[in-house]
């Protein structure tokens, strides 16, 4: 079945990197997400990566997946207070019926001035 | 260009009380979705459809209908509502091999 886990915190400072890092259990997953959620908001999705790339990069985030491992991060260069949010990696496999996204349970990323 | 869009965004039910929660998508979109978000959770799949005509339970579909009479609307129906349905609920939309995407939410709180 599919699963996603997460980190549930991560605090660092501002002008540092951030790394939220994602495992998921499906092998056949076939996109792997990114979505911002900020308080009292909707889902904001940042990036997402086909499951057979190994990374993808977008100004300040750059995504990395290792299949061998089922592991996921993304990684926010010179992190802002304005990325305090939660961060929430998403599943969803394309050649099942419902194509549904399976969500972890989010991390909260908390950047310190 | 709308997206996808949720009515209400906000509702205060009694114990009990029904209501429908309204969601809308102007993208032509075959897969439509409701979500429940729970405090500190990630979300949860409540019912999903394929397409017109078809709906299909997901994970915690217990206290909650849906039909999809139209490509564009699936709206959600809670009958009889509950302290445990207090919640956010998220509908989204994708086409395959596609991104997902959502509507705002609709924050419930039953009493």
């Amino acid at each position: 079945g599919e699963d996603v886990e997460q980190s549930l915190f991560l605090s660092v400072r501002e002008g540092d990197s951030s790394v939220i890092n994602c495992t998921y259990t499906d092998s056949s997953s076939t996109y792997l997400y990114w979505y911002k959620q900020e308080p009292g908001a909707g889902l904001q999705l940042l990036t997402y990566i086909f499951s057979n790339m190994d990374m993808k990069q977008d100004q300040r985030l750059t995504v990395l997946l290792n299949k061998k491992d089922k592991h996921l991060s993304l990684r926010i260069a010179d992190t802002q207070t304005g990325d305090s949010a939660i961060y929430f990696c998403a599943e969803s496999i394309e050649d099942t019926g419902r194509r549904a996204l399976t969500f972890g349970s989010g991390t909260r990323l908390q950047v310190q001035p | 260009n709308a997206g996808v869009t949720q009515t209400p965004k906000f509702r205060i039910l009694k114990i009990g009380q029904s209501m429908t929660l309204q969601c809308t998508q102007d993208m032509n979109h075959n897969y439509m979705y409701w979500y429940r978000q729970d405090p500190g959770m990630g979300l949860k799949l409540i019912y999903y459809s394929v397409g017109a005509g078809i709906t299909d339970k997901g994970e915690v579909p217990n206290g909650y209908n849906v039909s999809r009479s139209t490509t564009e609307d699936f709206p959600l129906r809670l009958e009889l509502a509950a302290p445990s349905q207090t919640s956010v609920y998220f509908c989204a939309s994708k086409e395959r091999n596609t991104e997902a995407f959502f509507g705002q939410g609709t924050r419930l709180t039953v009493v």
